[in-house]
């Protein structure tokens, strides 16, 4: 079964500084994987996605993923965090069967602080 | 790009009582998903359509709860004789069929039973 595995529920950091949000992910199958942002009172929001093409994927706002099959991790990172980064980050896998069903992790709630 | 509405935005209603939540997805959309999002988690997969068939359900989707689909546009979600544990955030997804396409989320709406 595919799940994925946030390593941290609560990050903290100050503006500016580099962002890293970790995730494992366990997966019988070559993955598709996505992260999510959820701001408050907001939708969710695809930052960026993973499918099998370059190992490196870039996003919106400045947020970079690498994925990384023998550690099996999908962190994703930020060189510089702006306030309005303060969110609730998700990391996600598809299901493989062709249903576009996605299995979320727990989340990381991600403070900036100024 | 009116985006996935969720109506209404917030309902609270007594234990026992029936709720039925809308959503309307992007117009060509032909995929809709709907999620249940408790504090603290990450969204839970509850069913999905494929234009106006529904092609799975999960367990969490007791008999109490209903989804439609009628005419392959917008959806509802109908809640029976609510439990103070139904309280939640429902979210509403739609995407283009193929695994890759990406979800795009509603606002939701948020459930609490009193």
């Amino acid at each position: 079964a595919q799940s994925v595995t946030q390593l941290d529920s609560h990050v903290s950091v100050s503006e500016g500084t580099p962002v890293l949000l970790r995730c494992n992910y366990s997966s019988s199958y070559s993955p598709s994987l996505f992260w999510y942002v959820q701001h408050p009172n907001k939708g969710l929001q695809l930052l960026l996605k993973y499918t099998s093409a370059a190992t490196l994927v870039k996003g919106i706002n400045g947020f970079e993923a690498e994925f990384k099959k023998s550690e099996t991790s999908f962190h994703l990172t930020k060189p510089s965090a702006h306030m309005s980064d303060a969110a609730e980050y998700f990391c996600v896998v598809s299901d493989p069967a062709n249903t576009g069903k996605l299995i979320f992790g727990q989340g990381t709630t991600l403070q900036v602080k100024p | 790009d009116t985006g996935v509405s969720q109506d209404p935005r917030h309902k609270i209603t007594k234990r026992g009582q029936n709720v039925t939540f809308r959503c309307d997805p992007i117009s060509e959309h032909n995929r809709l998903y709907w999620y249940r999002q408790t504090l603290g988690q990450g969204p839970e997969f509850l069913t999905y359509f494929q234009n106006e068939a529904q092609l799975e359900k999960s367990r969490l989707l007791s008999d109490r709860f209903s989804a439609e689909r009628p005419k392959g546009s917008f959806s509802t979600l109908e809640i029976q004789r609510t439990e103070q544990g139904d309280s939640a955030m429902y979210l509403c997804a739609s995407s283009l069929a193929g695994n890759n396409s990406p979800l795009h989320f509603g606002n939701g709406t948020r459930l609490t039973v009193t």
